[in-house]
């Protein structure tokens, strides 16, 4: 069945440090990858996302790259800032026997501190 | 622009109590999820209904039952409430492999 494995947290990092969390999945089709983010308090809300092999998705100067030889779509960011403080699920899509399936990692909680 | 609407969004609940969770999406989508968070353990699917009409198990569908009344409406039913139960529910709704799903507030859900 389908599976995503993403990094264990929590991750505490420093402002304007390098960001980035793993993800690889296990799928028996060709699924779209999904980054969604949860805020304290809050649902989830989308990130980013890519739906097709060496596409890659960007949004609020985080990205990440499909990567199909690899199965993986590893987030990252370049400078993180104390507002990025959240918990992050790589998820995949796909559908089998004419229904979608949506299935979620366990999440990486992310501390920034000043 | 309401997107996916659940209530209510706190509850507490004695052990053995019963409770509906709604859930109205206004997306026209096909597709309608269940989901509990628990720490440490991410979101596992409790159910999903694919159309209106049609309800399949998730990963987690013991001491649940569903109904997906209309094509905007999708609820989670707690018949007995158990303390394993306290947990936080979202509600997601999605069309298409290419598309996002898109997630409720949350209900926080206390059993005592």
């Amino acid at each position: 069945g389908n599976s995503v494995t993403q990094m264990e947290g929590p991750v505490t990092l420093s402002e304007e440090a390098f960001l980035t969390i793993n993800c690889t999945y296990t799928a028996t089709g060709y699924p779209s990858l999904f980054w969604y983010v949860q805020y304290p308090g809050e649902g989830l809300q989308l990130l980013l996302k890519a739906t097709k092999a060496d596409d890659k998705g960007s949004n609020k100067g985080f990205e990440a790259t499909y990567r199909k030889e690899t199965t993986s779509f590893h987030l990252e960011k370049g400078s993180v800032q104390v507002s990025d403080s959240a918990v992050y699920f790589c998820a995949l899509k796909d559908v089998q026997g004419g229904s979608e399936k949506l299935v979620f990692g366990k999440g990486t909680k992310l501390t920034v501190n000043p | 622009n309401a997107g996916v609407t659940q209530t209510p969004k706190f509850q507490v609940l004695k052990t053995g109590q019963s409770m509906t969770l709604q859930c109205a999406q206004d997306m026209n989508h096909n597709s309608m999820y269940w989901y509990r968070q628990d720490p440490g353990m991410g979101l596992r699917l409790i159910y999903y209904s694919a159309s209106e009409g049609t309800t399949d198990k998730g990963e987690v569908p013991n001491g649940y039952n569903v109904s997906r009344l209309n094509k905007r409406e999708f609820s989670l039913r707690l018949e007995s409430a158990a303390p394993s139960q306290t947990s936080v529910y979202f509600c997601a709704s999605s069309e298409g492999d290419r598309i996002e799903a898109f997630f409720g507030q949350g209900t926080r859900l206390t059993v005592v």
